[in-house]
């Protein structure tokens, strides 16, 4: 079967680094997505990932290791407006994502 | 700014009753989508669409069917709700043409079933 797993929540400090893990294994790849959700909000894009390596966006990062079928999302200098749901997302050899349950994060000052 | 936007942010309805959800994007996306989302579980694909009057099946569509009659406009249908369909109801759509396009959502219905 199909199967995407990432932590159900992490806490972490206002100005410290956040690493969210996501695990994956599913009937082909095409890619890899991070999706942002707050509470009661629609998922926004974050990120996508299709080659090895590390995708640097401003204060968020995502990296990719295909042959370990793992990723993680890198939040820096986290902000209190960055407690949300963080989504992992993969498209299979179908083309349809497949979804991880996603991972709370709490920001505590 | 593009947009998704559904019929509804709240709604109730009884056992038995049709329910229609409405979603229209103003992005001339060729691809939609209807999602489920319920605590613990990742989103689950319901139905989707990739051109007008096409429609696939996802992984949950019973209970469930869906129109698509013009470009803009994906509709879903629960045709006799149930108290386990009480659920966030989650639609988005993407450019056609690569793996790589993302979906942009919708803000979400959600839907309790008495």
């Amino acid at each position: 079967g199909q199967n995407i797993d990432q932590p159900t929540e992490m806490t972490a400090t206002e100005g410290a680094i956040v690493q969210i893990n996501c695990t994956y294994q599913t009937s082909g790849f095409n890619g890899l997505f991070w999706y942002q959700q707050h509470a009661g909000e629609a998922p926004t894009f974050l990120s996508y990932n299709v080659l090895d390596g590390l995708e640097e966006k401003g204060r968020f990062s995502s990296f990719l290791s295909r042959s370990k079928g793992y990723s993680y999302l890198l939040l820096k200098e986290l902000q209190m407006k960055d407690s949300a749901s963080y989504l992992c997302a993969v498209m299979d050899s179908n083309y349809q994502l497949i979804w991880g349950a996603g991972t709370k994060l709490i920001i505590k000052p | 700014d593009v947009k998704v936007t559904q019929s509804s942010r709240y709604l109730v309805k009884r056992t038995g009753e049709k329910v229609f959800l409405e979603c229209v994007q103003d992005m001339d996306h060729e691809n939609m989508f209807w999602y489920r989302q319920d605590p613990g579980l990742g989103l689950r694909l319901i139905y989707f669409s990739y051109d007008v009057k096409m429609k696939e099946k996802g992984d949950i569509p019973e209970g469930y069917s869906v129109s698509r009659e013009k470009k803009e406009r994906f509709s879903l249908i629960l045709e006799s709700a149930s108290t386990n369909q009480t659920s966030m109801y989650l639609c988005a759509s993407s450019l056609a043409g690569g793996p790589g396009n993302e979906q942009f959502f919708g803000p979400g219905t959600r839907l309790t079933v008495l």
